[in-house]
């Protein structure tokens, strides 16, 4: 079955910019959509936004202008880029195939943003 | 933004028990696009229901949707000690197009 992992940087000093890959196993992404959530510790679930196969990307306003996704398809990869992070964005990340319906996701990966 | 509510906080019930979770919306919802979710500790959430109904693949019977536009509901019929857990709703629509609700716990009594 179709099995998603992320992966980066546990740590990212605060003004730089966090990369995150998140490879799928078990099936092509060709017209797949993956979308971002992120969750901060003890937290509830922050959507970031989806991006499609194609390219096509929808971005939660309020990281719109820090966040930068690509798919990869050669690779069978889609990446997150969060620039100019802070002590704010330290939160397990997840991928997760889809828009509406979510399923599945990644295991998530924990990144800190901290000197 | 579609402002997800989900009542109650937390849910202290004993094994066996009925569970019923809310999540109420600012502003109406299509059924189509409103999802549950549950969350173990360490763990990712993982997919229960999805078009307010729809239970997903290997997903128990003991667990129910139901619900439209701004009231939704989550039933546990009899909990299993593998309930106890974090539930999320979640909806598709409007700006940001998707926002989960604030969760509600399901403790054990």
């Amino acid at each position: 079955q179709v099995q998603l992992q992320e992966s980066g940087p546990g740590l990212v000093k605060p003004s730089e910019t966090l990369s995150l890959t998140c490879t799928v196993s078990g099936g092509s992404i060709s017209s797949y959509y993956c979308t971002w959530i992120r969750q901060s510790p003890g937290k509830g679930l922050e959507w970031i936004g989806y991006i499609h196969s194609t390219g096509s990307i929808n971005y939660n306003p309020s990281l719109k202008s820090r966040i930068s996704m690509s798919v990869h398809m050669s690779k069978n990869q889609f990446s997150l880029k969060m620039t100019s992070v802070t002590a704010a964005d330290t939160a397990v990340y997840y991928c997760a195939r889809g828009v509406w319906r979510l399923d599945p996701w990644g295991q998530g990966t924990l990144v800190t943003v901290s000197s | 933004e579609i402002v997800l509510t989900q009542s109650p906080a937390t849910l202290s019930l004993s094994a066996g028990e009925r569970a019923t979770l809310s999540c109420r919306a600012s502003q109406s919802v299509s059924s189509t696009y409103l999802a549950w979710y549950q969350q173990k500790p360490g763990q990712a959430p993982r997919l229960l229901i999805s078009g307010a109904s729809s239970r997903a693949t290997g997903i128990p019977d003991r667990f129910s949707g139901s619900g439209s536009g701004t009231d939704f509901t989550l039933t546990i019929s009899r909990l299993e000690p593998e309930d106890f857990a974090v539930y999320y709703c979640q909806q598709y629509g409007g700006s940001p197009p998707v926002t989960f609700g604030g969760g509600t716990k399901v403790e054990i009594k």
